[in-house]
């Protein structure tokens, strides 16, 4: 299995609304990073990861909140968001050890749209 | 702090031309990685090919190359007899050893034309 998948595809919520995107890979890589972006624009980094603890917060709103619930899952849990939280929301995971770096690989990504 | 500048926002050629995608960076590491990533219509993040800062041979996959000056730090990506799959954003991609943020261009829409 080579791919990271992320479910929903397609979201719209209410800014009242509390929802939760999913990213799953077994790759047994152990880094695990969410990303954020708008059309146009190359994604900007929200959080990382790194053997299921977290190690970068990109100083997002309390309103974004990621989980790590074991080697293979990551969540984000949505709370009141605003209407500027629309966007792409693309998950990645990446090798941790060895010497080669790979890169990233990214799932498709959850289209959000808030209303 | 490193960054990466694309200074070509769109490209356009015809189907079977050869294109070539600027990229330069900004660094003081003397270890890292390059990438050119590609995003087609569908959204996904796909990888194109990668490049070790201490490899002086360039990069290559089938239909791609990529040409690594250190010194210049430029890594500009070429694709031979483009397609229509082709079309896409392009965006190249920097990492220093042992780092675990991957740093971005703005990117380079690329579209090839029948």
């Amino acid at each position: 299995d080579t791919e990271v998948t992320q479910t929903p595809k397609h979201l719209v919520m209410g800014m009242t609304n509390k929802k939760s995107l999913k990213c799953e890979q077994h790759m047994g890589h152990r880094a695990m990073y969410w990303y954020k972006q708008k059309a146009k624009k190359p994604p900007e980094l929200m959080f990382v990861y790194s053997y299921e603890k977290l190690s970068i917060n990109e100083s997002v709103p309390s309103r974004f909140s990621p989980e790590c619930p074991n080697s293979s899952l990551l969540n984000l849990h949505l709370h009141a968001l605003q209407p500027e939280d629309s966007a792409l929301y693309l998950c990645a995971s990446k090798q941790l050890y060895g010497t080669v770096n790979y890169g990233y690989t990214f799932g498709s990504g959850t289209r959000l749209t808030v209303v | 702090a490193q960054t990466v500048t694309q200074s070509q926002p769109e490209m356009s050629v015809q189907e079977a031309e050869t294109v070539t995608l600027s990229c330069t960076y900004d660094t003081s590491e003397n270890n890292y990685y390059l990438f050119w990533y590609k995003q087609p219509p569908s959204r996904q993040m796909i990888l194109v090919i990668r490049q070790e800062a201490y490899k002086q041979q360039n990069a290559t996959e089938n239909r791609f190359s990529v040409n690594f000056q250190k010194a210049a730090k430029s890594f500009s990506l070429k694709i031979s007899d483009s397609q229509l799959g082709d079309t896409a954003m392009y965006f190249c991609a920097f990492m220093t050893e042992g780092a675990q943020k991957l740093v971005f261009g703005q990117g380079t829409r690329l579209t090839i034309n029948p």
